[in-house]
């Protein structure tokens, strides 16, 4: 049974770097053809998917955050990673981590890690 | 960004049949699979129903899901109080090149 872990900072300054690890226990990144996916959630509001890195490392991005977000595997420690540039309040999210099938499938969901950006 | 739309809110009493819309278009709904996705009160979102209608392994056979023209549905036969979560329908939007989600509905168990 695989299982998904966020790990990283609660706290990030305006302007700072967001960067987000996601422990994967239960399958190897590096053979499974899966998607591994971010994803998030500002508080109250609704999930917005931020972008998937295929086991090949092949990566797909939101459009509206392109410009600020990399999404890298590291397949030595079975993890992969988000940052997100520049960041401001609106950045403010639960943020999950996820392994789908398919772009869109996510079939498994770590437990989120909640990132508020202030001063 | 475009969203699928979904109605904010859903209501039903214990036993009742409810439906969740969730409508799209050409370039998402009308071309690719839809997933609904369950997210009980403080937890991570939990797959409910893949590729338009498949459930996933667990899920109880109360939930079902269809798919026609440019519009879905998330049909649950029997409600219980325990359904009472957020719902969010999903897709792949091959105009923006990106996974859309709905705004999401609230169901209630009255």
């Amino acid at each position: 049974q695989v299982q998904l872990q966020e790990s990283g900072p609660g706290l990030v300054k305006p302007s700072e770097t967001l960067s987000l690890t996601c422990i994967v226990s239960g399958d190897s990144i590096s053979s499974s053809n899966y998607y591994w996916d971010w994803i998030r959630q500002p508080p109250g509001k609704g999930l917005e998917w931020i972008g998937s890195i295929y086991h090949s490392g092949r990566r797909y991005y939101n459009p509206v955050l392109q410009s600020r977000v990399s999404i890298s595997i590291d397949t030595s420690k079975n993890l992969f990673s988000l940052n997100v540039d520049s960041v401001t309040a609106a950045d403010t999210a639960v943020y999950y981590c996820a392994r789908g099938e398919i772009l869109g499938q996510f079939d498994n969901w770590g437990q989120g890690s909640l990132v508020t950006v202030s001063a | 960004q475009s969203m699928l739309t979904q109605p904010p809110s859903a209501s039903g009493t214990p036993g009742q049949r409810v439906t969740i819309s969730c409508s799209g278009g050409s370039s998402n709904i009308g071309s690719d699979y839809v997933y609904w996705y369950q997210q009980l009160p403080g937890t991570a979102p939990k797959l409910l129903i893949y590729t338009n209608d498949q459930r996933p392994s667990g899920v109880p056979d109360r939930f079902s899901g269809s798919k026609s023209g440019t519009s879905a549905s998330l049909v649950i036969s029997g409600l219980l109080s325990e359904d009472e979560a957020d719902y969010y329908c999903a897709a792949w939007d091959d105009s923006l090149g990106a996974v859309i989600f709905g705004g999401g509905t609230k169901l209630t168990a009255l």
